[in-house]
């Protein structure tokens, strides 16, 4: 298995553009989470899926933000307008069921930066 | 909630030395925890975890974890540190009563000093 897969890798956009992230967790993984990072904050649950349905969604930090999983095998993160506070780390991560003896797997990120 | 502490935002040991990195825990219920490790540019790998049973658990890379339910913690250990061990180390917790959320600490990065 090629494990979670994110992309872009990097982005570069300027500020008030739309930003669009994607990911592609493993195979049948029921769970897909999305995190973000950054220095101040560390680490941060924004959304997570459970068989393509939004669970929690408390973690999203404004309306800018949206997610989707339109099916098992994709998820976007969209920002709309983005903010150069948005620059982050932004991590997709998938689990084959309940967290329980599990954990998660974690993609590579996508760094992105808004200026 | 659930939250976890984890002492220490950077910890520098030498080549050889004993790796010794903090994790405490809040939680009314016995928790379910983990230890991820983050290389530079790169996403969280599972380190370990203790789910139920043995209270000393073994991971990956020679580091082992021992959760001590009477002092809420759940460090992590590694006898002998390598060069490789460089990188950010991140203690997690499943969230309360819910088995489907982990909550994690704001980690500690690990440096190795020759």
């Amino acid at each position: 298995d090629a494990g979670v897969i994110q992309s872009p890798r990097h982005e570069v956009t300027e500020m008030g553009q739309e930003v669009t992230l994607r990911c592609k967790p493993i195979s049948g993984h029921d769970y897909l989470f999305w995190y973000r990072q950054t220095m101040m904050r560390g680490l941060e649950l924004l959304i997570y899926f459970n068989n393509n349905v939004p669970i929690d969604d408390s973690g999203m930090p404004e309306d800018r933000f949206s997610a989707k999983m339109p099916n098992a095998s994709f998820s976007t993160l969209k920002i709309q307008p983005s903010e150069p506070r948005d620059s982050a780390v932004y991590f997709c991560a998938s689990s084959p069921g309940q967290g329980i003896g599990y954990g998660y797997t974690f993609g590579s990120g996508t760094r992105l930066t808004v200026v | 909630a659930q939250s976890v502490t984890q002492l220490g935002s950077h910890v520098s040991v030498s080549e050889g030395a004993l790796v010794l990195l903090r994790c405490n825990y809040s939680s009314s219920v016995p928790p379910y925890l983990f230890w991820y490790v983050q290389y530079p540019n790169q996403g969280l790998q599972l380190l370990l975890k203790y789910t139920t049973g043995a209270t000393l658990v073994k991971g990956i890379n020679g580091f082992e974890a021992e959760f001590k339910k009477s002092e809420t913690s759940f460090h992590l250990t590694k006898p002998s540190a390598h060069m490789s061990d460089a990188a950010e180390y991140f203690c997690a917790a499943l969230q309360g009563n819910r088995d489907d959320k982990i909550i994690f600490g704001k980690g500690t990065r690990l440096h190795i000093l020759p």
